[in-house]
């Protein structure tokens, strides 16, 4: 298997642009997750999928930031508009019911830049 | 305050060292906890996973749960510079998914 595969690895943008990121998840895993990481704040979790619902969307940090994952093997997480602070590493990851508690498996993330 | 409190670092020591790896969280309710480990430029990857209190080993890392001081470990013995990475640790209360709180993490390097 191939992993989680995200899609672009580095993208740089102006403030105000629109921003999305893609996600491929391990084929059969139930659940996805969307994090962001910066040196401050570390790993946060933005929003989670079960079975394709969005189950808690309670990390996005404002109405800017939306998510949505259209059948099980592809999601997107949407920037619009775009600020500097938005500037992270963006992960996201996946698993399955039963194979372990808390065993993720992480994709190699999208490095964002908004200037 | 935050839920899990990690020490940045960054931690240097000399190869063949014991690394040890601390994590304090504030919510009692907290069942399962792993270690991440995060090479540079990579996602995290898991490491160790322990439910409960006890100690868990494999090979050179030994993870230890203390849930009457909310205190977590992870040690590494004979360190090598491939240990040179970020560890996150990780908590999970029972049933809510996989959701997972993670610490800021600990950067380690492993001197020759």
């Amino acid at each position: 298997d191939a992993g989680v595969i995200q899609s672009p690895r580095h993208e740089v943008t102006e403030m105000g642009q629109e921003v999305t990121l893609r996600c491929k998840p391990i084929s059969g895993h139930d659940y996805l997750f969307w994090y962001r990481q910066t040196m401050m704040r570390g790993l946060e979790l933005l929003i989670y999928f079960n079975n394709n619902v969005p189950i808690d969307d309670s990390g996005m940090p404002e109405d800017r930031f939306s998510a949505k994952m259209p059948n099980a093997s592809f999601s997107t997480l949407k920037i619009q508009p775009s600020e500097p602070r938005d500037s992270a590493v963006y992960f996201c990851a996946s698993s399955l019911t039963g194979q372990g508690a808390g065993k993720l498996f992480f994709g190699s993330g999208t490095q964002l830049s908004v200037l | 305050q935050k839920e899990v409190e990690q020490d940045p670092g960054p931690l240097s020591v000399p190869e063949g060292a014991i690394v040890s790896l601390n994590c304090t969280y504030s919510n009692s309710a907290f069942q399962y906890f792993m270690w991440y480990r995060q090479y540079s430029r990579k996602g995290p990857e898991l490491l160790m996973y322990t439910y409960s209190s006890g100690n868990k080993e494999d090979g050179r890392f030994t993870a230890q749960v203390d849930k009457s001081s909310k205190y977590i470990s992870l040690f590494i013995r004979d360190s090598q510079p491939s240990d040179s990475a970020t560890y996150l640790c990780a908590m999970k209360l029972t049933g809510g998914g996989n959701k997972l709180t993670f610490g800021t993490g600990t950067q380690l390097k492993v001197e020759l």
